[in-house]
């Protein structure tokens, strides 16, 4: 069964400081993985999305990495500030599913000033 | 640009009713779209996947005559919740993509579904 599993689930933070989001992925034919953030009780926004051929991809204080060996994917924040408070998922789609985003249960970040 | 919307923003229906969600794609035309339900600090769960002009594809679980999909045209796609009970309530969000192999889906604001 493909499952995505994100950890922590919960985070809490002094503004200010670089902090590391965990992705896992069971299914080692990923087609691509995407990071979302979501405020509370709104709808998705698209952070990353590595594909994958890719290792990395970054845009401004946000750096996505991939490694599909070990089935694990991390959202790296640089520089953390109280706007970035929200929930952040991760979802991936397999070979011969692209279709479909499985998601994980996302991590809960709080940034405190 | 790439615009997801949809309605209504937040629902509450007696137990029994019937409730339509819209989504639409504001700026461009979506072949496909995804109808996706969310309970309180869970994950997205995929329901079923739309492509305009036939059938939906059901997740499996996803009981057919009760969440019906209509996706008539390239803009819209309904979600019909029939005889909705307490445990319907949920959010439920709408993704769209706009060819047929891009990766990117684009999702919407989401609808609150309130169930008494």
């Amino acid at each position: 069964k493909q499952e995505v599993t994100q950890i922590p689930a919960a985070l809490s933070v002094p503004e200010g400081e670089n902090l590391v989001l965990n992705c896992s992925f069971t299914d080692s034919a990923i087609y691509n993985l995407q990071w979302f953030r979501q405020d509370p009780g709104k709808g998705l926004t698209s952070l990353l999305l590595i594909q994958s051929s890719q290792r990395e991809q970054t845009s401004g204080r946000l750096n996505a990495s991939l490694d599909k060996s070990s089935g694990r994917s991390t959202l790296y924040i640089a520089a953390s500030q109280p706007g970035d408070s929200a929930t952040y998922l991760c979802a991936a789609s397999f070979s011969g599913g692209y279709n479909k985003l499985i998601f994980g249960a996302g991590t809960r970040l709080a940034v405190h000033p | 640009g790439a615009v997801v919307s949809q309605h209504p923003s937040w629902v509450i229906c007696k137990s029994g009713t019937s409730v339509k969600i819209e989504c639409r794609s504001l700026d461009f035309q979506a072949t496909t779209m995804f109808w996706y339900r969310q309970f309180p600090k869970q994950s997205l769960m995929l329901m079923a996947t739309s492509n305009e002009g036939s059938k939906a594809t059901y997740e499996q679980g996803v009981e057919k005559d009760k969440f019906l999909i209509n996706h008539a045209s390239l803009t819209l796609s309904t979600l019909t919740v029939t005889s909705a009970h307490p445990e319907d309530s949920s959010f439920y969000i709408c993704s769209a993509r706009q060819g047929a192999r891009t990766d990117t889906q684009y999702f919407g604001p989401g609808t609150r579904l309130t169930v008494l």
